[in-house]
């Protein structure tokens, strides 16, 4: 699986759109992004995927540039209940399905 | 989204005794499960591949012989610490593939004093 970078943290405004970016610079043609989240001692959450077009769904939009190699999640108005690490898995889709998992990014929402 | 559950949420256990962690896939049939540890501030590792109905695999560096995997049916998973030390201490975690996708137990957080 590609590795990705994250950075380590992050603040947003509640009520504000928060980005969070990930580069993925090696992916591969058949890799697929995925976003989890993790709230504190709970186990992850899955948010969102795509391959290639951007997706949005209840929970948050991500888009992917066109050459693949960084993507965005958005969340468009955070919440005090979106605080946590949010960790950007590029794997192929149909695998085994383990994941792995680098540091994510520490999202923090003040009010 | 699919629901995996586990049992308990925390146990505190003493030195030397074994703890058994399950992992239920409530609403659909796993086949595969994995099992991962997380320390404080750290991320998750994957420790081991549970595959019903034959042997577990093991990541490099976990003692097969410390953590006991069995997967007996399509909906459990066990992860049992023998001989639990203070080193143990951690945040267990399951999860289930539904249709290729992960979904994630809530945890397990594991005191060994």
């Amino acid at each position: 699986d590609a590795k990705t970078t994250q950075p380590t943290s992050m603040d947003c405004a509640e009520g504000r759109a928060a980005n969070l970016p990930c580069n993925h610079s090696t992916i591969s043609g058949n890799e697929y992004v995925y976003w989890y989240r993790q709230i504190h001692s709970q186990g992850p959450q899955y948010i969102i995927h795509g391959l290639k077009n951007n997706e949005t769904n209840e929970m948050a939009s991500l888009i992917i540039t066109e050459d693949r190699k960084s993507s965005t999640l958005i969340l468009p108005h955070a919440t005090l209940r979106d605080t946590a690490v949010y960790y950007c898995i590029v794997t192929r889709s149909g695998s085994a399905r383990q994941l792995t998992f680098g540091s994510g990014t520490q999202l923090t929402v003040l009010p | 989204g699919a629901v995996v559950s586990q049992h308990p949420s925390w146990v505190i256990c003493k030195s030397g005794t074994s703890v058994k962690i399950e992992c239920r896939s409530l609403d659909f049939q796993a086949t595969t499960m994995f099992w991962y540890r997380q320390f404080p501030k750290k991320s998750l590792m994957l420790m081991a591949t549970s595959n019903e109905g034959s042997k577990a695999t093991y990541e490099q560096g976990v003692e097969k012989d410390k953590f006991l995997i069995n997967h007996a049916s399509l909906t459990l998973s066990t992860l049992t610490v023998t001989s639990a030390h203070p080193e143990d201490s951690s945040f267990y975690i399951c999860s289930g593939i539904r249709n290729t996708e992960a979904f994630f137990g809530q945890g397990t957080r594991l005191t060994v004093v």
